[in-house]
């Protein structure tokens, strides 16, 4: 079966510093992997995926992941972080096979940055 | 151009009662995907439509819930005799169907669902 972890609930980071935000994942078979973003009382709004190719990744406002096969992570960053990125972080993976598996999701890690 | 819509947005019903929440995905998307949300948790999958078929039924969580999608646009996700366990926001997402393992899922604001 898949999983997906994100073992932080809570990240804190000053502004203007740059973020990380932890991922990790397990499953039978090749990953696809992506990540979400879950403002207050708004549904998930996508930010990247990695499907294949150059194991960096970049998405949207600024956002960016790094597929790491061997420690089967995928972490997203950012360079510099703005107090409107404080919001609600889902990683989530789906495996790679000829029908449709579902889109399994990490339990949220809570982005807070702070001005 | 529209994104995925849900009604209601907030749904408050008595235990035992039956729930509709309706699912508008993006024009053109065939794929359509049900998750329930609960407090402090990611998504959970439930079922996913591929045009007017259930693809995959297999994380409704028991015989109470039940979805359609007549004319491969509209879904609605249909709860009977609703339980206090069954609160939660029910997340509605669409895609294009190109490839479905690897196309991008866009979800809906939510039905948030209170069951007193």
């Amino acid at each position: 079966a898949q999983s997906v972890a994100q073992p932080e609930d809570q990240v804190n980071v000053a502004e203007g510093n740059p973020l990380t935000v932890k991922c990790t994942y397990s499953v039978s078979g090749n990953p696809y992997l992506f990540w979400y973003v879950q403002y207050p009382n708004r549904g998930l709004q996508f930010l990247l995926k990695y499907i294949t190719g150059d194991n960096l990744v970049k998405g949207s406002y600024g956002f960016e992941a790094e597929f790491n096969k061997s420690q089967t992570s995928f972490h997203l960053k950012k360079p510099s972080a703005l107090v409107s990125d404080s919001a609600l972080y889902f990683c989530a993976v789906r495996v790679d096979n000829s029908g449709n598996t579902p889109l399994v999701f990490g339990k949220g890690t809570r982005l807070s940055v702070i001005a | 151009g529209a994104g995925v819509s849900q009604t209601p947005s907030n749904k408050v019903t008595e235990k035992g009662k039956y729930v509709e929440l309706r699912c508008d995905p993006i024009s053109g998307h065939t794929a359509l995907y049900w998750y329930r949300q609960s407090l402090g948790q990611g998504p959970e999958f439930l079922i996913y439509f591929q045009g007017t078929g259930a693809a995959d039924d297999s994380g409704l969580p028991n015989d109470r819930f039940f979805a359609v999608r007549p004319e491969g646009s509209v879904s609605t996700l249909k709860i009977q005799r609703t339980e206090r366990g069954d609160s939660a926001v029910y997340l509605c997402a669409s895609s294009s169907y190109g490839r479905p393992t690897t196309d991008t899922q866009y979800f809906g604001p939510g039905t948030r669902l209170t069951v007193l």
